[in-house]
This record gives structure tokens, C-alpha cells and sequence, in this order.
């Protein structure tokens, strides 16, 4: 079975610095990487997805992640982050030989960004 | 507007009560997904259904019994629940190509019902 850690429950910042969540995975096969973001009082969202090809994927509202096979990771970064980017992130993996859109999540971080 | 639509968006109910949670999606998927999701647990997968056959029960207590009428539809039937089964519950949907493919499509959620049990 698979597992996700994402490393960090809570992460502070002030407007317009940079962030990274952190996500590692467990995995003997190849997967399928996701970040999913919830805003409050509603459901998940996909933020960016690694299928193949480059480890460098971008995603919607400036975010982008790079998955590290040798060190099975998927950060999650931005370089300038807004106030509306408060909100809960996850991360979710899947087998590539999985059926069916089967996905684990992590426990979630919930980013938090001050003015 | 997700796609995915659920109602109630919240329900509170005694332990000795029958509810039912109601999912519609209007993508077009032929996969649908019933998770909980609990304070400070990962997403838990109850229940996955395509083109409306069970293809899997997570081990989910019988208090909680899924229907899948159309591809469109899905319900999750409630009754005589406990408090810690106090959570959100998000449908989800997904395009899969085959039962067998190794693809696998993103879910799109619809935006959850909290249910409290008293």
C-alpha cells in the first residue's frame, strides 16, 4: 500500500514570499503525483498532476511542484505567494498500474498567508 | 460551479435516524467516489463505483450503504450512525478509460456534506 507524508501540518508566511509544502511518498512502483488544494467549506481541487515526462510541472494559480524520484518527493512551491492562497493542500499519490483513479492523500497543510 | 453536486451541504442527525447523502455529477465521468474526510485524518475512500457496479467497500461499516442508480447519480444511505462517524463526505468523479487502465484521471470533488451525528 502506498503512504504520503507531507512533512508539515501548518505553514505561516507573509504576503508575497516564497512557500514550499513539503510531500514524500512510499512507493515500490511508479505512481502518479497530485496536489489538491481546499478552500474553506469546499472540496478538493486539482491543482497540477505528474503523469511522465519533465519532473518539472506547473499547475493553476502560479503553483508548481518537482517530482524527485531518487528521494521520492513532490514539493509543492511558489515564488510569491497571496493572502488567497490560504487554504488546505494536498498531496495524493497513485500507482501506475492502480484501477479506477485510486488515490492515497496526505494528512494535509494548511498554509496561512498574513499580510 | 465544480461539476459535482451534493446535497445536503449540511445534515445533523440522531444515531437512530435513516439519511441519505445525494451526488450528481455533470462531466460526464463514469466513475464516482464517496471519501470521508475526518479532522486531522488523511481522505479515507469508502466506496468506488464504475459505469454504476461497486468495484469497492474500503472495509466501510454496513451502517453506510452506497446506490448507484446511473453514472450520474450517486447516493450514500445512512443509518443508526455513531458520533465519530461525524465527518465530510465528498463525492468525487473521474473519466477512466477502461476498468483495466493504467491511466488514472483526476477526481473532481463536489464540495462535501457535514454531517454531525448527536
Amino acid at each position: 500500500a502506498q503512504s504520503v507524508t507531507q512533512l508539515d501540518s501548518q505553514v505561516p508566511v507573509f504576503e508575497e514570499a516564497p512557500v514550499e509544502l513539503r510531500c514524500n511518498y512510499s512507493s515500490s512502483v511508479s505512481v502518479y503525483l497530485f496536489w489538491y488544494v481546499q478552500y474553506p467549506n469546499q472540496g478538493l481541487q486539482l491543482l497540477l498532476k505528474y503523469l511522465s515526462g519533465s519532473t518539472l510541472v506547473k499547475g493553476i494559480n502560479g503553483f508548481e511542484a518537482e517530482f524527485n524520484k531518487s528521494q521520492t518527493s513532490f514539493h509543492l512551491r511558489k515564488p510569491s505567494v497571496h493572502i488567497s492562497d490560504t487554504a488546505e493542500y494536498f498531496c495524493a499519490v497513485s500507482d501506475r498500474g492502480s484501477t479506477l483513479g485510486r488515490l492515497y492523500f496526505g494528512r494535509g497543510t494548511q498554509l496561512t498567508v498574513w499580510p | 460551479e465544480t461539476g459535482v453536486t451534493q446535497t445536503p451541504r449540511h445534515l445533523v442527525m440522531g444515531m437512530t435516524n435513516k439519511k441519505s447523502l445525494k451526488c450528481e455529477q455533470h462531466l460526464g465521468h463514469n466513475a464516482m467516489y464517496w471519501y470521508k474526510q475526518s479532522a486531522k485524518k488523511p481522505l479515507e475512500l469508502m466506496f468506488v463505483y464504475s459505469l454504476e457496479e461497486r468495484v469497492e467497500n474500503n472495509s466501510v461499516p454496513s451502517r453506510f450503504s452506497p446506490e448507484c442508480p446511473n453514472s450520474s447519480h450517486l447516493f450514500l444511505h445512512l443509518h443508526t450512525l455513531q458520533p465519530e462517524d461525524s465527518a465530510l463526505y465528498l463525492c468525487a468523479s473521474s473519466q477512466d478509460l477502461d476498468r483495466f487502465s493504467s491511466y488514472n484521471s483526476p477526481l473532481h470533488f463536489g464540495n462535501g456534506t457535514r454531517l454531525t451525528v448527536t
